[in-house]
């Protein structure tokens, strides 16, 4: 079955430093993925979309990076700051006959310090 | 823009009760919602696809009577959760897909609600 795994453990940063969060995949060639940001308590809002033929993307401080050789997505926060600290997911489509769905990875936790 | 509301925000019901969840996109249209349940430190869980006008699709594993879905017009979807039993305590976020994205190759983005903290006692 397909399979998303993100960095388990929280990610603790200093302001100013640029985050970097892993999105491996495996059993599936997902023609998109995306990122979204969860705060506690909170539905995830979308962040970035990256399809399978676009190597790069950015809006603003983030940056997406999709890589279907290796089945890994990185997604960058420049200049972090402590707004920043929320959890991040990445979800894959999975199209499922008339209805693509998303699978989603559990999160990564990131902190960002003052 | 692309807003999705969800009432209530939180509700405690008592044991053998139903309780209606509504989700609202607010400024779009949106023909599909997908209604998810996330239990605390574990990935989102796609419950069901819900196509206005249409019967929802759920995922392997829910029960369609336990939980009623229905997508009466482009802008309000649903959730009944009937008979609640303590084990459907958990966060129930709904999100909506802007009508007119084709969901096709070129993919589409998924607009959240807040999410609706459930507690049966």
């Amino acid at each position: 079955s397909q399979k998303i795994e993100q960095n388990s453990e929280a990610l603790n940063i200093q302001e100013g430093k640029t985050a970097t969060l892993t999105c491996n995949y495996t059993n599936y060639s997902p023609a998109y993925l995306q990122w979204y940001r969860q705060d506690p308590g909170r539905g995830p809002v979308f962040l970035l979309l990256i399809r399978e033929n676009e190597k790069e993307k950015r809006k603003e401080r983030l940056k997406v990076t999709f890589d279907t050789t290796l089945k890994q997505s990185l997604f960058h926060i420049t200049a972090s700051q402590p707004a920043d600290s929320a959890t991040y997911l990445c979800a894959l489509d999975r199209n499922a006959g008339n209805n693509r769905k998303l699978i989603w990875g559990l999160g990564t936790s990131l902190a960002v310090n003052p | 823009g692309a807003v999705v509301s969800q009432h209530p925000s939180r509700v405690i019901c008592k044991s053998g009760t139903s309780v209606k969840i509504e989700c609202r996109s607010l400024d779009f249209q949106a023909t599909t919602m997908f209604w998810y349940r996330q239990f605390p430190k574990k990935s989102l869980m796609l419950m069901a696809t819900s196509n206005e006008g249409s019967k929802a699709t759920y995922e392997q594993g829910v029960e369609k009577d336990k939980f009623l879905i229905n997508h009466a017009s482009l802008t309000l979807s649903t959730l009944t959760v009937t008979s609640a039993h303590p084990e459907d305590s958990s966060f129930y976020i709904c999100s909506a897909r802007p009508t007119g994205t084709s969901g096709g190759r070129y993919g589409y983005e998924q607009y959240f609600g807040p999410g609706t903290r459930l507690t049966v006692t």
